[in-house]
């Protein structure tokens, strides 16, 4: 089944203590992202990437690192992870660019940072 | 970068009646702009998706209009029923390679039996 995974969907941590959220896809996708998802300001872009080795910053990318060594995996990073970093993660992946823009979704993270 | 306003913020209608969904967008250069569904803890899934090139599309009971000179787009949602309930949320970009996707802050549309 064609899908993006996403793991944890539900981490509490606390300030200062470094995680990873890792996510997957097995679509063959060059195109990955993230997104943070708080009440009222919608789906804010944090990285994207277009291909391996290449990543770009989106609009909130303070705080936040991404790597991609490998095509399937683009893991979200946060290094010392604040108060103000308690969202709702999607990653997502797509053909972008080659003909269909199309975005899947994987299920979410809820982190919690006290 | 791109910016999207999207309006209005919470939508209530009656079953069987339209709901329409607006967005405008920053970025004259954008020409891709898709529309996304996301029902209450579930992720968003595409539900439309226009380019610049075409002016208006249709999908059974949804369809999206573009304005480039104006530079806003639409969702039109006709004879409405109780599961089109959900946050709607509009995106615009460039879809050539290196372009983000900027979405708006979304339209929680509300449909009463």
């Amino acid at each position: 089944e064609a899908q993006v995974t996403q793991n944890p969907r539900y981490l509490i941590t606390v300030t200062g203590k470094k995680l990873t959220v890792t996510c997957s896809q097995n679509m063959n996708h060059e195109y990955m992202s993230w997104y943070r998802q708080d009440p009222g300001l919608g789906l804010r872009q944090i990285y994207y990437s277009m291909n391996v080795e290449v990543t770009d910053k989106g609009d909130v990318p303070e705080g936040y690192k991404v790597s991609r060594k490998e095509k399937r995996n683009f893991p979200l990073i946060l290094e010392s992870p604040s108060p103000n970093q308690t969202s709702l993660y999607f990653c997502a992946s797509s053909l972008w660019g080659k003909g269909d823009e199309k975005l899947f979704f994987g299920s979410g993270t809820q982190l919690s940072v006290l | 970068g791109e910016n999207v306003e999207q309006h209005p913020s919470t939508l209530s209608v009656q079953e069987g009646d339209s709901a329409v969904i607006k967005c405008t967008y920053s970025d004259s250069a954008s020409n891709y702009f898709p529309w996304y569904k996301q029902e209450l803890g579930k992720r968003p899934q595409l539900i439309i998706d226009i380019r610049s090139n075409v002016g208006e599309k249709k999908d059974q009971r949804i369809a999206v209009t573009l304005n480039k000179t104006a530079k806003h787009f639409s969702l039109h949602i006709t004879e409405t029923q109780p599961e089109d309930s959900a946050v709607y949320f509009c995106a615009a970009s460039r879809f050539v390679s290196g372009y983000a996707l900027n979405f708006g802050k979304g339209t929680s549309l509300l449909v009463t039996p």
